[in-house]
């Protein structure tokens, strides 16, 4: 099992629409997550940290279950500008107080007009 | 805004050649990271500092790749020799921190190889 695996998409939506992206994560041990986006060709930037607790920006709610194992994130009023790669990422232990951060695969969305 | 500096941004090269890329962190930014992103993958860590230190190096092929931070300021990765496996985008991102506590990683804009 990969340590983190993504629904493999892509995702066409049109504007407007609600798309939901989801991600599993196989170490328990793991201590942090995040969503990054990635746009074509440029490097990847955070997009939010995930809470157990669950958190909004706007548009975006990322979600955490820790007993389950897996994250999520919940784009609303989708616009163009959010067609992008969409990374999650869990930071955990490797050993000697080192953290290292994992990517998944990535989940390409496209919004269409 | 600050940001991570990495050149060339572009690199098409033969197999069994040697190739190096070159990254400045941003200023006062004591870790520095290494990935490497084959099209259609996620990033993949190859060498993580600590300043001038490696903490990481365990995904790095050392037969073939060496990586270094010798003022523990920019950094270094090179390849020889280039292998086609070798093609993809080689980013790199620094934080303020290392340890036990996230923080939020930069990425510069990579450098994309070709290897032919």
């Amino acid at each position: 099992r990969k340590e983190v695996e993504q629904d493999p998409g892509p995702f066409n939506v049109p504007e407007g629409a609600t798309v939901a992206f989801n991600c599993t994560y196989s170490n328990s041990a793991s201590q942090s997550f995040f969503w990054y986006r990635q746009d074509c060709r440029k490097e990847p930037k955070l997009l939010m940290s995930v809470y157990s607790s669950g958190n909004e920006d706007g548009r975006f709610t990322a979600q955490l279950n820790r007993a389950s194992q897996y994250i999520s994130l919940l784009i609303r009023d989708s616009k163009l500008s959010d067609s992008a790669t969409y990374l999650c990422v869990v930071n955990k232990e490797e050993g000697g107080s080192n953290y290292k951060l994992t990517f998944g695969k990535g989940t390409l969305l496209t919004v269409n007009p | 805004e600050a940001e991570v500096a990495q050149s060339p941004r572009y690199k098409i090269t033969e197999k069994s050649q040697a190739v190096a890329f070159w990254c400045d962190p941003i200023s006062g930014h004591a870790t520095l990271y290494w990935y490497r992103q084959i099209l259609g993958q996620g990033p993949e860590l190859l060498v993580q500092f600590q300043d001038e230190s490696v903490v990481d190096d365990s995904q790095l092929p050392k037969d073939r790749f060496s990586a270094e931070r010798l003022k523990g300021v920019d950094s270094t990765l090179k390849i020889q020799p280039a292998e086609l496996g070798d093609s993809a985008m080689y980013l790199c991102a620094s934080s303020s921190l290392g340890g036990p506590s996230y923080n939020e990683q930069f990425f510069g804009p990579g450098t994309r190889l070709t290897v032919l």
